[in-house]
């Protein structure tokens, strides 16, 4: 099956300061690779996505990239706020599958 | 309700006792999933049901773990003679579209049991 790496586990940023998380995916049929922000005590929530047929796709502050021959992806925040504080987890999933597997999370700070 | 409802929130049982824990899913959703998290960790995989059928359940970690969907809709997750391992919060989660339609998961905020 799938098998999703993500690093960092932690990552404290200064306010204003961009945040980068990185994954990296077992299966190259992989083409769909979600994230989701989970607050503390709170449920998971899909932030953006990205598939297969694309490299970038940006939503105001995030942004994620797809290296497919490399089989990596990543996260960036872009001038981080305290409410970007949370807990991230990148997730993939390949054609015609039902479930995702999901990296271990990076816990993110943001200093004021 | 809006969102998909987990119930009970907290559950904490003494080791060989029997629990069930309760998922109502966004209404209409096709698909859904239940994932165990256990601190520190992302989801895991448990099981995935289309409307009622159980199409997978390659991740229930053994035969004490049981969930069915009767009627396509609310769910249940059983877990017979727990054990302080099964200790984790467990996510159910739903999706509008059945199998090959990935898209976007609704979670629910979880049953985080306790085996003491």
């Amino acid at each position: 099956g799938e098998n999703v790496e993500q690093h960092p586990s932690t990552l404290s940023v200064q306010e204003g300061d961009s945040a980068v998380i990185k994954c990296t995916y077992s299966d190259s049929a992989s083409n769909y690779f979600p994230w989701y922000k989970q607050e503390l005590g709170k449920r998971p929530q899909l932030i953006i996505d990205i598939r297969s047929n694309v490299g970038e796709k940006k939503d105001q502050r995030i942004a994620v990239t797809l290296n497919k021959t490399a089989k990596h992806f990543s996260l960036h925040i872009t001038e981080t706020q305290p409410e970007d504080s949370a807990v991230y987890f990148c997730a993939a999933s390949p054609p015609n599958d039902y479930k995702l597997s999901f990296g271990a999370g990076t816990t993110v700070t943001v200093r004021a | 309700g809006a969102g998909v409802s987990q119930s009970p929130r907290y559950k904490v049982a003494k080791r060989g006792q029997d629990v069930a824990l309760r998922c109502d899913p966004i209404s209409g959703h096709v698909s859904l999933f239940w994932y165990q998290q256990a601190l520190g960790q992302g989801p895991e995989f448990l099981t995935y049901f289309q409307n009622e059928a159980q199409l997978d359940k390659s991740g229930l970690p053994s035969d004490r773990f049981f969930a069915e969907r009767p009627e396509g809709s609310v769910s249940t997750l059983k877990i017979q003679r727990t054990q302080q391992e099964d200790s984790a919060v467990y996510l159910c989660a739903s999706r509008l579209y059945g199998t090959g339609f990935p898209g976007e998961l609704f979670f629910g905020e979880g049953s985080r049991l306790t085996v003491l």
